[in-house]
């Protein structure tokens, strides 16, 4: 069975500096990553996926499969990131099952 | 646009009671629709998850059941509630087919709380 983990219930970085959100996964097959994100008062949705490799909120992540992980970066974190931001999998695409991790928060201090 | 309820909001309801949350999806046809429930301290944990009307699909075992009797509407219920059915229930839906399974919408979830 697939796991996800996100090792950091909460993480508080400065605003300017640098953020990495971690993600390690474990499952067998070939896993599609993806980040979800869940704003004050707002609904969970999805940020971004691996396969797209793409920058969403100035946020990227790289899958590493010798590493199985898939951190979530930003080279400068701005006050509006604060959030809770969860990690999840897709054993396949051929999946209806997103595994997910139990999610860290990211307080950004002005 | 596409758009997703779910009542109630909160609920607290004694052990033994029966169960019945409603979640409908507005804006897309033929969604699949999926249950989730985040207990305390822990992830989202699938629950159901349904590709059409009267088509269920069970991830755990479980004191919970699920139906779809119409389109876009998926109900979560149980017939007697155990204390450890305490959490918060998310509804979700995405668009049918197999290219976007993983690109979710939540509702703005139940909580629940067992008493």
């Amino acid at each position: 069975a697939q796991r996800v983990t996100q090792p950091e219930k909460l993480l508080s970085v400065f605003k300017g500096a640098p953020v990495e959100l971690k993600c390690n996964y474990s499952y067998s097959g070939s896993p599609e990553l993806f980040w979800y994100v869940q704003y004050s008062r707002q609904r969970l949705q999805l940020l971004l996926r691996h396969i797209s490799r793409e920058s969403i909120k100035g946020f990227t992540a790289d899958l590493n499969k010798g590493e199985t992980s898939f951190h979530l970066k930003k080279p400068f974190a701005q006050e509006e990131d604060s959030a809770m931001y969860y990690c999840a999998l897709q054993a396949g695409a051929g999946s209806y099952q997103l595994t997910f991790g139990k999610g860290t928060k990211l307080s950004v201090i002005p | 646009s596409q758009t997703i309820h779910q009542w109630p909001a909160t609920l607290v309801q004694p052990v033994g009671s029966p169960l019945s949350l409603e979640c409908t999806v507005e804006g897309t046809s033929n969604p699949n629709l999926y249950w989730y429930r985040q207990a305390a301290g822990r992830g989202l944990q699938l629950l159901f998850y349904s590709v059409g009307i009267g088509q269920i699909s069970s991830e755990v075992p479980q004191n919970l059941s699920a139906s779809r009797p119409q389109d876009r509407q998926f109900i979560l219920s149980s017939k007697k509630l155990l204390l450890s059915d305490s959490g918060f229930y998310l509804c979700a839906w995405s668009l049918p087919g197999t290219g976007r399974r993983y690109e979710q919408y939540f509702g703005p979830g139940t909580r629940l709380t067992v008493t």
